[in-house]
């Protein structure tokens, strides 16, 4: 049962336009979202966060989205650069799970930005 | 600041074999994170620890999979003996602890151990 989805497994985008990828979860009780971006060979590198109590939040070119009554997340790249180029992941979990922390991941979306 | 490190980086053996995979988190993060990656799927938490003591390792196949964390410090985690289906990429993260002592929403992640069981 996968809690976290990401339904796209790819996404091709124009070098300058806006990169949209999108994350649903399906379980209500995770209150903190994380983006992660992965190059080939390296580990997870942290991008971004947010909590449930807020619906948007922006670092730079990167925003993320968050639509608590439709278990839905988005990260938007603004502009995107060749740099961008890189596998994202979706990750959620439940702040009152107390000392717990286990992420629960979405299957990666590839954005490749095009030159 | 030096991040999570890992060793090997790559590992190959055959399936029922042992293999052990050594992390050294990013330094005065007291939790420890294991995960596995099988290809085409995001990572799945294996076992966290805080300090040298476990918070959760109900992920864990504990027949046949082990994790150490014996001074608080660096970790092991041992395989034995291994099967086919444990060919995955083997991610260690770390995190701070807050001064409540529930960890940082941030884990912090190595390159991994690239497993392959023949």
């Amino acid at each position: 049962d996968q809690q976290v989805k990401q339904n796209s497994p790819s996404l091709s985008v124009q070098e300058g336009r806006i990169s949209i990828l999108n994350c649903d979860y399906t379980n209500s009780m995770f209150d903190y979202f994380l983006w992660y971006k992965k190059y080939p060979a390296e580990g997870p590198t942290f991008l971004i966060s947010i909590s449930s109590i807020k619906d948007k939040n922006e670092d730079g070119r990167f925003t993320v989205f968050l639509n608590k009554s439709a278990k839905h997340l988005s990260l938007h790249i603004v502009p995107s650069q060749p740099g961008d180029s890189a596998v994202y992941f979706c990750a959620a979990f439940t702040i009152s799970s107390g000392s717990a922390r286990q992420l629960t991941f979405g299957s990666g979306t590839q954005l490749t930005v095009l030159p | 600041e030096a991040g999570v490190a890992q060793s090997p980086r790559y590992k190959i053996i055959e399936k029922r074999q042992s293999v052990a995979f050594w992390c050294n988190p990013i330094s005065g993060h007291a939790t420890l994170y294991w995960y596995q990656q099988i290809l085409g799927q995001g990572p799945k938490l294996l076992i966290q620890f805080q300090n040298n003591g476990v918070v959760d390792d109900s992920q864990l196949p504990k027949d046949r999979f082990s994790a150490e964390r014996l001074k608080g410090v660096d970790s092991t985690l041992k395989i034995q003996p291994a099967k086919l289906e444990d060919s995955a990429v083997y991610l260690c993260a770390s995190s701070l602890l807050r001064p409540s002592g529930r960890p940082k929403n941030i884990q912090y992640f190595g390159a991994g151990t690239r497993l392959s069981v023949l």
